[in-house]
């Protein structure tokens, strides 16, 4: 899986829009980015994924540059409840292995 | 979306005594599941993952004796922590795949399961 990086903190204020980066300049072409988040004490949750497109859902927005070397995972409002550490993470399409965390980039919304 | 279930979510015992940490897919049945481990301040780590119907796969510096994984059906797996010991202290989270969902949203955690050692 290709290596990721990300920076390891990001102060948002609430109501705005959190704009998370992430690098992965050895990404191949059938790897995938997902992004996880994970609050405090609790197992990480699923966001979002993709491959070379842009994609939305209700939770978020990926941005992924047309070269696929970085990414940006978007909370269009965030809010206190979005305070996380929010992983990216690339991998093959393929669920049989596990997910590798790296440090992630923890979020902090403030009032 | 699915749910993964762990119990107990959190657990206090003594040196030397075991430890079993149940995850169960709820709504779904799971050929694979994985166990983490998370120390305070550190992200998730690999411990090993668990095929239902056959021998665990462990990651290097996991002790497979210390650290005892079944996963007898499609939606329970086992860790046992054996002989516990203060530094085994940790977070520990399970996650389960779903064969039939793909690739989207590949693995589903469970709450996770808090243990110390005293």
């Amino acid at each position: 899986d290709a290596k990721t990086t990300q920076p390891p903190s990001m102060d948002c204020a609430e109501g705005r829009a959190a704009n998370l980066p992430c690098n992965h300049s050895t990404i191949s072409g059938n790897e995938y980015v997902y992004w996880y988040r994970q609050i405090h004490s609790q197992g990480p949750q699923y966001i979002i994924h993709g491959l070379k497109n842009n994609e939305t859902n209700e939770m978020a927005s990926l941005i992924i540059t047309e070269d696929r070397k970085s990414s940006t995972l978007i909370l269009p409002h965030a809010t206190l409840r979005d305070t996380a550490v929010y992983y990216c993470i690339v991998r093959g399409e393929t669920g049989r292995r596990a997910l590798t965390f790296g440090s992630g980039t923890r979020l902090q919304v403030q009032p | 979306g699915a749910v993964v279930s762990q119990h107990p979510s959190r657990v206090i015992c003594k040196s030397g005594t075991s430890v079993k940490i149940e995850c169960r897919s709820l709504d779904f049945q799971a050929t694979t599941m994985f166990w983490y481990r998370q120390f305070p301040k550190q992200s998730l780590m690999l411990m090993a993952t668990s095929n239902e119907g056959s021998k665990a796969t462990y990651e290097q510096g996991v002790e497979k004796d210390k650290f005892l994984i079944n996963h007898a059906s499609l939606t329970l797996s086992t860790l046992t922590v054996t002989s516990a010991h203060p530094e085994d202290s940790s977070f520990y989270i399970c996650s389960a795949r779903d064969p039939y969902k793909g690739a989207k949203e590949t693995q589903y955690f469970g709450p996770g399961t808090r243990l110390l050692v005293l």
